[in-house]
């Protein structure tokens, strides 16, 4: 059955430090997502992509955020210069149409020292 | 702003005993999402709810969807230990973003 999946599965970096975080999502699919989930608490919506831009975005999202497609098959999440706070898993998803439904990645734990 | 409240947070119940998870939201949408999440793992869907009355059953868990109260209920049968896991209730805002719950801590003993 296809998959969303993530690399790597944990990623460790100095505050201040850029981090790529990447996923492949199902290849079918044509909108992709990031949420992330501070530890214990609940999933947050980042963003949302479709046709090689944003559709949307929350206001976590900001400039130290971007996303991209770089190929056919990936898609990643570019944080700057990670803060503390930007601790957290980090799920990807994709879906086949705007309102179908999201299939979920297996994160990428980011730790920021 | 859409808000999704789940209650209770935490739950420690019995095996055998039966027992409901509550999401409630705050505005109109379209469809309603159960996912299951294990501790340090990512999120199972469970259940898409797409109408007013729908009504899905897996096994030993049931959800429903009643729209005009912007509620839906998680209902577990017979508990058994497997089903121990955070549940999240999930509302898709415009066409593409999910809110989640802040999750139900479900402990199920022996």
């Amino acid at each position: 059955e296809p998959e969303v999946t993530q690399t790597p599965s944990h990623q460790v970096t100095q505050m201040g430090q850029e981090v790529i975080l990447r996923c492949v999502p199902i290849s079918n699919h044509l909108y992709f997502y990031w949420y992330r989930q501070i530890l214990g608490q609940k999933v947050e919506f980042l963003v949302s992509f479709y046709n090689n831009e944003i559709s949307e975005k929350s206001e976590i999202f900001d400039d130290q955020f971007s996303v991209e497609r770089p190929d056919g098959s990936n898609f990643t999440l570019k944080i700057r210069s990670t803060k503390l706070e930007d601790s957290a898993m980090y799920f990807c998803a994709s879906s086949e149409g705007r309102l179908n439904e999201q299939f979920f990645g297996p994160g990428t734990r980011l730790t920021v020292l | 702003e859409l808000k999704v409240e789940q209650n209770p947070l935490f739950l420690s119940m019995q095996e055998g005993k039966n027992y409901t998870i509550y999401c409630n939201y705050s505005t109109t949408s379209d469809r309603l999402y159960w996912y299951r999440q294990d501790p340090g793992k990512s999120l199972e869907s469970l259940f898409v709810l797409l109408s007013n009355g729908a009504v899905k059953q897996e096994g030993r868990l049931m959800a429903s969807l009643d729209t005009k109260a912007r509620l839906s209920t998680l209902h577990i049968t017979a508990a058994v230990h497997d089903l121990s896991a955070t549940y999240f209730c999930a509302v898709l805002q415009g066409a593409q973003k999910l809110v989640f719950g802040q999750g139900t801590r479900l402990t199920i003993n022996p």
